[in-house]
């Protein structure tokens, strides 16, 4: 069965240090892999995506995210967190026919310490 | 604004009670998705439309749940005798099907039910 692990519940940065969220799935065939982030009040926002070529994907507010087939991971990096980055983040995998039913992982928390 | 719309975003219901939920997706998107979202969660698939066809349903969506998409435009999801576990954020996405980039989901930002 297809399915997303996002290993780190918590995490905490300092403003301005580097970060990397940790993501493994399950799936038996070529993912599509994405990660959203969810602000307090806010809708599911769509950080970046991959559906194939290049491994190494960008996305908006300067984060990006590696797809490693060989380790079944995606994990989401950034090089400098900024305040406003706090937010929860959540990585999933695209399943089912045309990619319509997402699995999603059960997010990881950031928090920024100024 | 042209994205995802949901209403009520907030929804207090004492138990037993029937609650409707409504997504007004992004125009030109032929595919809407209902998911649900409990504390310490990710989101969970709950049903899928392409235009007016329901093409799945999820096995948590028990038989209190039923959802339409009577036009293939608006989608209403409503749960009948409400119990307390049914208390979670409710969330809806729509897509444009087809192409290389199929399966990109723009959500909404949900509607909060709370059960009493």
């Amino acid at each position: 069965a297809q399915s997303v692990t996002q290993p780190d519940i918590h995490i905490t940065v300092s403003e301005g240090a580097s970060l990397e969220l940790r993501c493994n799935y399950s799936y038996g065939a070529t993912p599509y892999l994405f990660w959203y982030v969810q602000s307090p009040g806010q809708g599911l926002q769509l950080l970046l995506k991959y559906f194939s070529g290049d491994t190494l994907v960008q996305g908006i507010k300067g984060f990006e995210a590696e797809f490693k087939r060989s380790q079944s991971s995606f994990n989401l990096r950034k090089p400098s967190v900024h305040w406003s980055d706090a937010a929860e983040y959540f990585c999933a995998v695209g399943a089912g026919s045309g990619t319509y039913k997402y699995i999603f992982g059960t997010g990881t928390r950031l928090k920024v310490l100024a | 604004d042209t994205g995802v719309s949901q209403d009520p975003r907030h929804k207090i219901t004492k138990r037993g009670q029937n609650v409707t939920f409504r997504c007004d997706p992004i125009s030109e998107h032929n595919r809407l998705y209902w998911y649900r979202q409990t504390l310490g969660q990710g989101p969970e698939f709950l049903t899928y439309f392409q235009n007016e066809a329901q093409l799945e349903k999820s096995r948590l969506l028990s038989d209190r749940f039923s959802a339409e998409r009577p036009k293939g435009s608006f989608s209403t999801l409503e749960i009948q005798r409400t119990e307390q576990g049914d208390s979670a954020m409710y969330l809806c996405a729509s897509s444009l099907g087809g192409g290389v980039n199929t399966g990109e989901l723009f959500f909404g930002e949900g509607s909060r039910l709370t059960v009493l």
